[in-house]
């Protein structure tokens, strides 16, 4: 069964105390990995996409990693406006449906 | 350019009242997902259409939910019969193609429905 695990389930930084969240997957035939942000109340929203193993993206203060079994989302120097929960999800079922981790909820305070 | 737009942002039902939920997808777009989201739990697909077409409804419960995408107009959630369990935010995506490591899914704000 194609499963997604990320942890830490919860993580709490200060301003500019870099860290980073992993993504563990379990997929047969992986077609790629993304990453979504999701503030309270609203929907995810796309970060990254990553494709094949060795593959980096950077976003600003966020850069995102992809090896053959896991994925790290490398947050450098956080601020306060970077507190959300972070969602990891792999394609599944031919490619048409996405599969997703519970997410790290992620608290930057000052 | 308008993202995902869904319809209400929240509902609130009665026991055994009928939902219905609305998906407008990014422009361009022809591929639309249903997601649901319980409370401390993670998103879970529900079903993916195509114009007219439902291409996968493997997430979908086998009573009560149904789901459409007709030629003109929105995607439709349906929910019959709504119970305490129902209770949760409904999340629409869309994206230009399907089936391939660079399928994007684009994600509305959710609709939020309250059964009481």
């Amino acid at each position: 069964e194609d499963q997604v695990t990320q942890s830490p389930e919860a993580l709490r930084l200060q301003e500019g105390e870099s860290s980073s969240l992993n993504c563990s997957y379990t997929v047969s035939g992986l077609r790629g990995l993304f990453w979504y942000r999701q503030d309270p109340g609203k929907g995810p929203e796309f970060l990254f996409t990553l494709y094949s193993a060795g593959e980096e993206k950077e976003k600003e203060r966020l850069k995102a990693t992809l090896t053959k079994k896991e994925s790290f989302l490398h947050i450098t120097a956080p601020k306060p406006e970077d507190s959300a929960t972070y969602l990891c999800a792999v394609p599944t079922g031919g490619g048409n449906k996405l599969t997703f981790g519970t997410g790290t909820q992620l608290k930057v305070e000052l | 350019n308008a993202g995902v737009m869904q319809n209400p942002r929240h509902l609130v039902r009665r026991r055994g009242q009928e939902a219905r939920l609305r998906c407008s997808p990014m422009k361009g777009h022809s591929h639309v997902y249903w997601y649901r989201q319980l409370p401390e739990e993670g998103l879970k697909f529900m079903v993916y259409l195509q114009k007219e077409n439902i291409i996968d409804e493997s997430g979908m419960p086998k009573e009560r939910f149904s789901a459409e995408f007709p030629k003109e107009g929105p995607s439709i959630l349906r929910i019959q019969q709504v119970v305490r369990g129902d209770s949760a935010a409904y999340f629409c995506a869309s994206s230009p193609r399907a089936g391939t490591a660079k399928n994007i899914q684009y994600f509305g704000a959710g609709t939020r429905l309250s059964v009481l």
